[in-house]
């Protein structure tokens, strides 16, 4: 199976919080990162977490690991319609990023 | 923050021509540079990895003479398809990450069509 799952869509309204899932196979992945792609653009990088770490806020983004379960989610909150795009999360392993499959987020008015 | 632009940002070529495509770093070293590629609704697959100087490492099944990989200086690399043919057309996207992968950054990507 993939290294890294996520869930492929996930639709919300506007204002309210959307949680996307994901989870790696390496236990021994140091860092593990949210990026965010808008239509024909590159990767925008959005928040890490180090592994020894379970929680991250960062303004809106609340970023939980469950290091035991390898379980990711990254949580939006108050979402606005700007902040629909394609969420991929990454794990490193070995040196390299090795990314899930992304999510498309679609906000509705 | 840093900035990595990707020259062309997309691109039309003939079967059987090569396309050259830059990626420079403009205010930060890039030590290592990693070249993706990603299809419509895909993920990003890895293609190869570069360091400064040195020839690049390519995952498995990416063909090394048929995408040639330049890391001259620290703050430019290049990928080149050779004798591109219709199933290379996809979104190239570099990224440059300096010593010890303290920072990283996308470049915007470079949609290539090979008709």
């Amino acid at each position: 199976g993939e290294d890294v799952e996520q869930s492929l869509f996930l639709s919300v309204r506007e204002g309210d919080s959307s949680v996307i899932n994901c989870t790696y196979t390496d236990s021994s992945s140091t860092y593990l990162y949210w990026y965010k792609q808008e239509p024909g653009a590159g990767l925008q990088l959005l928040t890490y977490i180090f592994s020894n770490m379970d929680m991250k806020q960062d303004q809106r983004l609340t970023v939980l690991l469950n290091k035991k379960d390898k379980h990711l989610s990254l949580r939006i909150a108050d979402t606005q319609t700007g902040d629909s795009a394609i969420y991929f999360c990454a794990e490193s392993k070995g040196g390299k990023l090795i990314f899930g499959q992304g999510t498309e987020l679609s906000v509705k008015p | 923050g840093a900035v990595v632009s990707q020259h062309p940002s997309w691109v039309i070529c003939k079967s059987g021509t090569s396309v050259k495509i830059e990626c420079r770093s403009l205010d930060f070293q890039a030590t290592t540079m990693f070249w993706y590629r990603q299809f419509p609704k895909q993920s990003l697959m890895l293609m190869a990895t570069s360091n400064e100087g040195s020839k690049a490492t390519y995952e498995q099944g990416v063909e090394k003479d048929k995408f040639l990989i330049n890391h001259a200086s620290l703050t430019l690399s290049t990928l080149t398809v050779t004798s591109a043919h219709p199933e290379d057309s996809s979104f190239y996207i570099c990224r440059g990450e300096t010593s010890g992968g303290r920072e990283q950054f996308f470049g915007p990507g470079t949609r290539l069509t090979v008709l």
